[in-house]
């Protein structure tokens, strides 16, 4: 399976702009890109998710690079809420509802 | 409506028993998968059944069994527990057998002493 490389953490301030950055090096022509992400003490979210184009939706935007090897989550403005684990996970269509998450990136928001 | 739900919540359990887990989907929800979440780790898939058959099975040992029910809910069990089997158990429903969006539970917290 392809692998996805995040960083541990990440700080933001409220109300600013966030980045969250995912290497995929190695993606297959066929995997998309998803994002969940995990509130303390809940299960995973479904963020968002997209194959080459740029993705917007009510919760955030999804920047793909153009060669695919890397992508980048925007939360356009941190609330105190948005504070979570949030996963990069490389999904092939035909592999059914298996998801292999790594390590995600652990996001704190400040007030 | 109601999300995905499961039940326990917490439970506690000495090694060498066995545990069943419960998870009801979204109405509708046809799918469920079963993942594993250790403390500090990302989840990691156990099982998927759509349409009351299995359809995927990750790495782990026979001692995990599943199923899936006529109403779509889904039990996952867990025999001869071991110390290491203390983990989060997350269950996640999705209406299609492939879908960009599953919808997750709370979770089952289970302790093995």
């Amino acid at each position: 399976d392809a692998k996805t490389t995040q960083p541990n953490s990440m700080e933001s301030n409220e109300e600013e702009p966030v980045h969250l950055p995912c290497n995929h090096s190695t993606i297959s022509g066929t995997d998309y890109i998803h994002w969940y992400r995990q509130l303390p003490s809940q299960g995973p979210e479904y963020v968002i998710h997209g194959l080459t184009s740029n993705v917007n939706n009510r919760m955030a935007s999804l920047a793909i690079a153009e060669d695919r090897k890397s992508s980048t989550l925007i939360l356009h403005r941190a609330t105190l809420r948005d504070a979570a684990v949030y996963y990069c996970i490389l999904h092939y269509n035909n592999a059914g509802n298996m998801l292999t998450f790594g390590g995600g990136t652990r996001l704190m928001v400040k007030p | 409506d109601a999300g995905v739900t499961q039940s326990p919540t917490h439970l506690i359990k000495t090694r060498g028993q066995h545990v069943t887990l419960r998870c009801s989907p979204i109405s509708g929800h046809k799918s469920v998968s079963w993942y594993q979440q250790v403390l500090g780790q990302g989840p990691q898939f156990i099982f998927q059944y759509y349409e009351k058959e299995e359809r995927g099975r990750g790495n782990f040992p026979d001692r995990f069994s599943a199923r899936q029910f006529p109403n779509y809910s889904s039990e996952l069990n867990v025999n001869a527990l071991l110390l290491g089997d203390s983990a989060l158990y997350l269950c996640a429903s999705s209406l299609l057998r492939t879908t960009y969006e599953q919808y997750f539970g709370p979770g089952t917290r289970l302790t093995v002493t």
